[in-house]
């Protein structure tokens, strides 16, 4: 199996500018997270989806910040309009099933506003 | 709320020996799961180890080794025979057990160095 797959790896743009990043779960696997890296605020979750569905999106900063899944092989974040405070790593991870299973996450997108 | 706590912001260890993680969390939740993950240079969040809460006895898995002590909330990480491909950023995290609760809340880290 590929794992999962994020595009793009590093994105850089200026501020005010939309951004959307993508993600290819890991096939089979039900569940989606999208996870920000900072150094100020560490890992944390910005929302998931069970099946396609939303479950727990109070991570999300704010209304600029929105996530969809529209199938099961592929989910985006987007960002409009974009600020210098959203530069991070932003992860994507999936699962299969609930319990301890573990989450995979993929290689991650950096994303740099200026 | 869940919290994840880990106090050594960095630690080191010479090859060959071992080291140990702390890690502390904070919750109401009778069962939950809890997990190592190392994040390399290369940033690539790798599974480390787990623990279920309800099982008593500590994981292992070859040269990592966990001692989960439920009561103190504690869950530190032994590392045995430390290579230098161990060195990266140690993260403890905590995951409930029900439904609606499948996220990872993560502790701020430990950057592990290995000195040759």
């Amino acid at each position: 199996d590929a794992g999962v797959i994020q595009s793009p790896r590093h994105e850089v743009t200026e501020m005010g500018q939309e951004v959307t990043l993508r993600c290819k779960p890991i096939s089979g696997h039900d569940y989606l997270f999208w996870y920000r890296q900072t150094m100020m605020r560490g890992l944390e979750l910005l929302i998931y989806f069970n099946n396609n569905v939303p479950i727990d999106d109070s991570g999300m900063p704010e209304d600029r910040f929105s996530a969809k899944m529209p199938n099961a092989s592929f989910s985006t974040l987007k960002i409009q309009p974009s600020e210098p405070r959203d530069s991070a790593v932003y992860f994507c991870a999936s699962q299969r099933g609930t319990g301890g299973n573990e989450q995979y996450f993929g290689p991650g997108t950096r994303l740099t506003v200026t | 709320a869940q919290t994840v706590t880990q106090s050594q912001p960095e630690m080191s260890v010479q090859e060959a020996e071992t080291v140990t993680l702390s890690c502390t969390y904070d919750t109401s939740e009778s069962d939950y799961y809890l997990f190592w993950y190392k994040q390399p240079p290369s940033r690539q969040m790798i599974l480390v180890i787990r623990q279920e809460a309800y099982k008593q006895q500590n994981a292992t898995e070859n040269r990592f080794s966990v001692n989960f002590q439920k009561a103190a909330k504690s869950f530190s990480l032994k590392i045995s025979d430390s290579q230098l491909g161990d060195a990266a950023m140690y993260f403890c995290a905590y995951r409930g057990l029900n439904f609606g609760n499948e996220k990872l809340t993560f502790g701020t880290g430990t950057r592990l160095t290995i000195i040759p």
